[in-house]
């Protein structure tokens, strides 16, 4: 089955700073790669998600990129701000199988004053 | 719409005790899944369901049942708790035809709040 790592466990960044959350992905046929954000208490949500046959997608602050031959896929947020202080965790799935998510293991981020 | 919401919100069990837990979406979602949340090991799949009558084994479905009578609801049972099984459970769900909503992904799953089980 699939297996999906995520680095850093932590991260800390200062208010201002970039942040980016790298995961890679075992199961070359995965084509599908979201990424949540669960605040603490709260339920996971959404906030972008990238398939395949495509290599960037950003909105607004966040963006996500996937390298299909390397069978990684990175989150990266720009000007960060305390409100983006989470856990965030990335997934993989392969469309036609119930659309099962593989979840990696989450990433802390604190955004520091 | 009240989206995704489970019953109960917390529970505390005794080993070997049963329990069931609800699971309900009003956005007439086809598929929907349990998925055990514990420290440092993210989301894992227990079961998923792909539309009603219908259920599958995910991850870790060992200690697990469901069931899927309605479409909108889909119920997660432990039969005899053990306190392995002491985590956060959440629901989700996922659309399979129609337009996403506004700003949403067509393959986005919706989650439920939670509910966090302890089982001593």
């Amino acid at each position: 089955g699939e297996n999906v790592e995520q680095h850093p466990s932590t991260l800390s960044v200062q208010e201002g700073d970039s942040a980016v959350i790298k995961c890679t992905y075992s199961d070359s046929a995965s084509n599908y790669f979201p990424w949540y954000k669960q605040e603490l208490g709260k339920r996971p949500q959404l906030i972008i998600d990238i398939r395949s046959n495509v290599g960037e997608k950003k909105d607004q602050r966040i963006a996500v990129t996937l390298n299909k031959t390397a069978k990684h896929f990175s989150l990266h947020i720009t000007e960060t701000q305390p409100e983006d202080s989470a856990v965030y965790f990335c997934a993989a799935s392969l469309s036609g199988t119930a659309s099962k998510l593989t979840f990696g293991t989450g990433t802390r981020l604190q955004v520091t004053l | 719409n009240a989206g995704v919401t489970q019953t109960p919100k917390f529970r505390v069990l005794k080993t070997g005790q049963s329990m069931t837990l609800l699971c309900a979406q009003d956005m007439n979602h086809e598929y929907m899944y349990w998925y055990r949340q514990d420290p440092g090991m993210g989301l894992r799949l227990i079961h998923y369901s792909v539309g009603e009558g219908t259920t599958a084994k995910g991850e870790v479905p060992d200690g697990y049942n469901v069931s899927r009578l309605k479409k909108q609801n889909f119920l997660l049972g432990l039969e005899s708790a053990a306190p392995s099984q002491t985590s956060v459970y959440f629901c989700a769900s996922r659309m399979t035809s129609g337009a996403p909503p506004r700003g949403g992904s067509y393959n986005e799953q919706f989650f439920g709040p939670g509910t966090r089980l302890t089982v001593l």
